[in-house]
């Protein structure tokens, strides 16, 4: 059991609007990381925020943006939603980074429909 | 071209045949991870290497860093075992790149 939750499980918006995607880290986690995966591909990293800065990103535009608070919990933002935002939404948890790579605990995932 | 590739794209095995997937990479990495992703999203942290070779159960990992090559062996192969075996790598603090997945498949 990782104790990474994410919310809502599954969510239908329309073209143009604007969603807000959920991820409960566990405790203890500073670091979350925020991956998009269309179906039939891996998972693209978008961003990962580290105590509350954003702490590197991928190749997603500004619309794609973040949000992490001191207890643990992250929002994924997407405005202006395009038909090709349809996709699951995984948010993963890194322990307190040491300077090595730490493994990383994955939620279950949002699916994101965009009609 | 995409940083990591994997082969199969999918597999079907019978119960209790032995299972290999690859994983090969174009970069330095720090650390490359095996993950197992079930119908409906969750994704599991199977394994993550740097060198050499990792064993849980009937799961065996290894790497060949000078090659740039990775092994997935599931032995023994179990209809439960049907999933998406993901191969990630990471080259820095913040950033996983993902393989395509393989989609195994074991029948009874």
């Amino acid at each position: 059991e990782t104790g990474v939750t994410q919310s809502p499980t599954h969510l239908i918006k329309t073209r143009g609007q604007q969603v807000t995607l959920r991820c409960s880290s566990q405790s203890g986690h500073n670091t979350v990381s925020w991956y998009q995966q269309a179906l039939g591909q891996g998972p693209q990293f978008i961003f990962q925020y580290y105590r509350e800065e954003e702490n590197g990103r991928g190749n997603f535009p500004p619309r794609f943006s973040g949000l992490q608070f001191p207890n643990y919990s992250s929002e994924l933002n997407v405005n202006a939603l395009e038909l090709d935002d349809s996709a699951l939404y995984l948010c993963a948890s890194s322990p307190e980074a040491s300077g090595l790579y730490n493994e990383q605990f994955f939620g279950p995932g949002t699916r994101l429909t965009v009609l | 071209k995409n940083e990591v590739e994997q082969s199969p794209q999918n597999l079907t095995a019978q119960e209790g045949e032995f299972i290999t997937i690859n994983c090969s990479y174009s970069v330095g990495i720090s650390a490359l991870h095996w993950l197992q992703q079930h119908p409906g999203g969750g994704i599991v942290s199977l394994f993550m290497l740097s060198s050499g070779k990792k064993k849980h159960g009937r799961l065996i990992a290894t790497i060949n860093i000078q090659e740039k090559h990775s092994s997935l062996h599931i032995t023994a192969s179990h209809p439960r075992d049907s999933a998406v075996y993901i191969c990630a790598v990471s080259r820095n603090d913040y950033k996983l790149s993902f393989g395509a997945g393989t989609t195994v498949t074991v029948r009874a």
